[in-house]
């Protein structure tokens, strides 16, 4: 199946700061999703990019298609504690139906 | 709307048997996905579905299986358990095939 490297694998931050992880893949992606699964959940879609370039937002959260539709970010301003979860990458290849899962990066914040 | 809803949530099982876990899909989604997940392997596309026949396959053996109703609700299969198979199941819908998933809140199956 198709590789999703997602970094950081996992991130400590303080209350306040200003997250940044990214997804990359060996293969052009039509469509990058990203989602947040908090313990004992299941994932929650967060946002979802259909063109190279895009970027979204949803409140705090950016998300970015790269625009060699290789690769995905996702930002996230001013962390508080209930943004603590595991953040998951996903994307559809050209002409395919099945989302590829990355391995998630957990992130840990601070008070 | 009511979201993607799994029945069992937990599920103890012993090697050897069989079990049948549950989808109900958000109302209007027509496509259901499976997926597995385990802490090793992050999440496993297992099979979709999409009226009622099966679209995509992951590779898995096939102890696992899964069909969908007239009213896209969905069940997954796992025969001949393995410890290995111990793993939260995650159901998705979406209201076509290849739009974006939402998932329900998993079935863990512990195999012992």
């Amino acid at each position: 199946g198709q590789q999703l490297n997602q970094s950081p694998q996992s991130m400590f931050i303080q209350e306040g700061e200003d997250v940044s992880m990214n997804c990359t893949s060996s293969s052009i992606f039509n469509t990058w999703l990203w989602y947040k699964q908090d313990p004992g959940e299941g994932p929650v879609l967060l946002i979802a990019l259909y063109k190279a370039g895009e970027l979204t937002s949803n409140g705090r959260l950016t998300a970015q298609f790269g625009i060699t539709r290789k690769d995905s970010f996702l930002n996230i301003s001013a962390s508080i504690p209930s943004d603590v979860g595991i953040y998951f990458c996903a994307g559809q290849i050209m002409n395919g139906n099945q989302f590829y899962f990355g391995t998630g990066t957990s992130l840990t914040v601070i008070p | 709307k009511a979201g993607v809803t799994q029945t069992p949530r937990y599920l103890i099982k012993t090697r050897g048997q069989q079990v049948t876990l549950s989808c109900s899909p958000i109302s209007g989604h027509r496509s259901v996905s499976w997926y597995q997940q385990t802490p090793g392997q992050g999440l496993q596309f297992l099979f979709e579905y999409f009226s009622e026949t099966q679209r995509n396959k992951g590779n898995f053996p096939g102890r696992f299986s899964g069909r969908q109703f007239s009213n896209s609700r969905s069940e997954m299969n796992v025969s001949t358990l393995e410890l290995g198979d111990s793993a939260l199941y995650l159901c998705a819908s979406s209201p076509s095939s290849g739009s974006p998933l939402h998932f329900g809140n998993g079935t863990r199956l512990t195999v012992t």
